[in-house]
């Protein structure tokens, strides 16, 4: 069954404290992982896919690698205004072709002044 | 750009009445995806249309639930009868032409909360 999987569920950081999130991911193959940021209140916005792994992408202060079986989401030097839940979702490859993604629970960062 | 178009926003109802969603796709995006988001399970799709034609139901909870997709610009997300458990944040999404080239992503609109006492 494919399973995605982040951790850690609440991450706190003080202004510019670099860290890591990560995401562990289970399928019998991959097309692309995405990552989405979720603030309070709203719908998930679009970060990054990454389709190979080895692949990286940056926006900001946001890094997202990719390896066969994890992601991570390097935040460098974070600001209070990175706070929110990070999302991370695999786009399986089925038989069928599906546009489904499978989402993970969520990564909720907080960063303190 | 106007973005995914939810309403309501926010809904709180009886248990056992009729809950209607509605959602506007972004101009042009001919893929819809329904998604619910409980703290639980977190985000799970429901179901999607490519071309307003359903493809993948199998996510849909029950009978209880139903969707269409009568225009490109319109769909519905309808509960009868609602339960309380059934209480979550209801996600329309678009995408042009689905995840089937590389550089497409799904957007998301601003969730309708439903609360269902």
């Amino acid at each position: 069954e494919d399973q995605v999987t982040q951790s850690p569920e609440a991450l706190r950081l003080q202004e510019g404290e670099s860290s890591s999130l990560n995401c562990s991911y289970t399928v019998s193959g991959l097309r692309g992982l995405f990552w989405y940021r979720q603030d309070p209140g709203k719908g998930p916005e679009f970060l990054f896919t990454l389709y190979s792994a080895g692949e990286e992408k940056e926006k900001e202060r946001l890094k997202a690698t990719l390896t066969k079986k994890e992601s991570f989401l390097h935040i460098t030097a974070p600001k209070p205004e990175d706070s929110a839940t990070y999302l991370c979702a695999v786009h399986p490859r089925t038989k069928y072709n599906t546009d489904k993604l499978i989402f993970g629970t969520g990564t909720r960062l907080q960063v303190f002044p | 750009d106007a973005g995914v178009i939810q309403s309501p926003r926010h809904e709180v109802t009886e248990m056992g009445q009729e809950v209607t969603l509605r959602c506007k796709p972004i101009s042009g995006h001919n893929s819809l995806f329904w998604y619910r988001q409980t703290m639980m399970r977190g985000l799970e799709l429901l179901i999607y249309f490519n071309n307003n034609v359903p493809i993948d139901d199998s996510g849909m909870p029950e009978d209880r639930f139903s969707a269409k997709m009568p225009n490109a610009s319109f769909s519905t997300l309808k509960i009868q009868p609602s339960e309380p458990r059934d209480s979550a944040v209801y996600f329309c999404a678009s995408s042009e032409q689905g995840l089937r080239s590389p550089g497409n992503t799904i957007y998301f609109g601003e969730g309708s909360w439903l609360t269902v006492v």
